[in-house]
């Protein structure tokens, strides 16, 4: 029972630099979402899906990008990487009728 | 927009003593609530939830109810031990139509250390 799968679990990126985070889920949820998370802000939503071929912005989607092809997969793409974006990041995913969401293990990322 | 307040932090108890985080929220519909628990180093997992006002959420010696004449959803837990150091999160999930479904407001986070 895999749930929500994230890889990798820490990285340290250059500024400038590009580079996808990787979200997996085998439970068939519809909703996916990325959010990230720092000291003091709780968690911040960046982009969410309701299923294949439909993404959203959420509250922080600058430098972000995100794509659905598969209902299991919902990868974030840094595309030029910024000391702003040193975070932990989380992938959720639920059923579209709310109840629980299964969150990631997470990605440390550092942009030194 | 909706937006979840929670007590600040941290929050520091002995063993065996109660425990009360405060949650309060602003919805424009009539949301679902829910605590969520991260413990070190791991992603955030369901404690417990209440759909509807009056409910009370429990799990582990832990509860909350939704008052929603107060809009408030604190959790409490009448005897707290040293596996129960970790952050907590109060979130809500708007219920309607569209892509309202699923989406979490979460508060800032409690961090709960409980010493021996």
């Amino acid at each position: 029972n895999a749930g929500v799968t994230q890889t990798p679990k820490f990285q340290v990126l250059k500024t400038g630099q590009s580079m996808t985070l990787q979200c997996a889920q085998d439970m068939n949820h519809e909703y996916m979402s990325w959010y990230r998370q720092d000291p003091g802000m709780g968690l911040r939503l960046i982009h969410y899906s309701v299923g294949a071929g439909i993404t959203d912005q959420g509250e922080v989607p600058n430098g972000y990008n995100v794509s659905r092809s598969t209902t299991e997969d919902f990868p974030l793409r840094l595309l030029s990487a910024a000391p702003s974006q040193t975070s932990v990041y989380f992938c959720a995913s639920s059923f579209l009728q709310g109840g629980e969401a299964f969150f990631g293990q997470g990605t440390r990322l550092t942009v030194v | 927009g909706d937006s979840v307040t929670q007590m600040e932090g941290p929050v520091t108890l002995s063993e065996e003593a109660f425990l009360t985080i405060n949650c309060t929220y602003t919805a424009t519909g009539y949301p679902s609530l829910f605590w969520y628990v991260q413990y070190p180093g791991e992603g955030l997992q369901l404690l417990l939830k209440a759909t509807k006002a009056d409910d009370k959420g429990s799990n582990k010696g832990f509860e909350a109810t939704y008052r929603k004449e107060t809009t408030s959803f604190h959790l409490e837990k009448g005897s707290v031990q040293v596996s129960d150091s970790a952050v907590y999160f109060c979130a809500l999930s708007e219920r309607g139509g569209g892509t309202s479904y699923g989406k979490l407001t979460f508060g800032q986070g409690t961090i709960l250390t409980v010493h021996p």
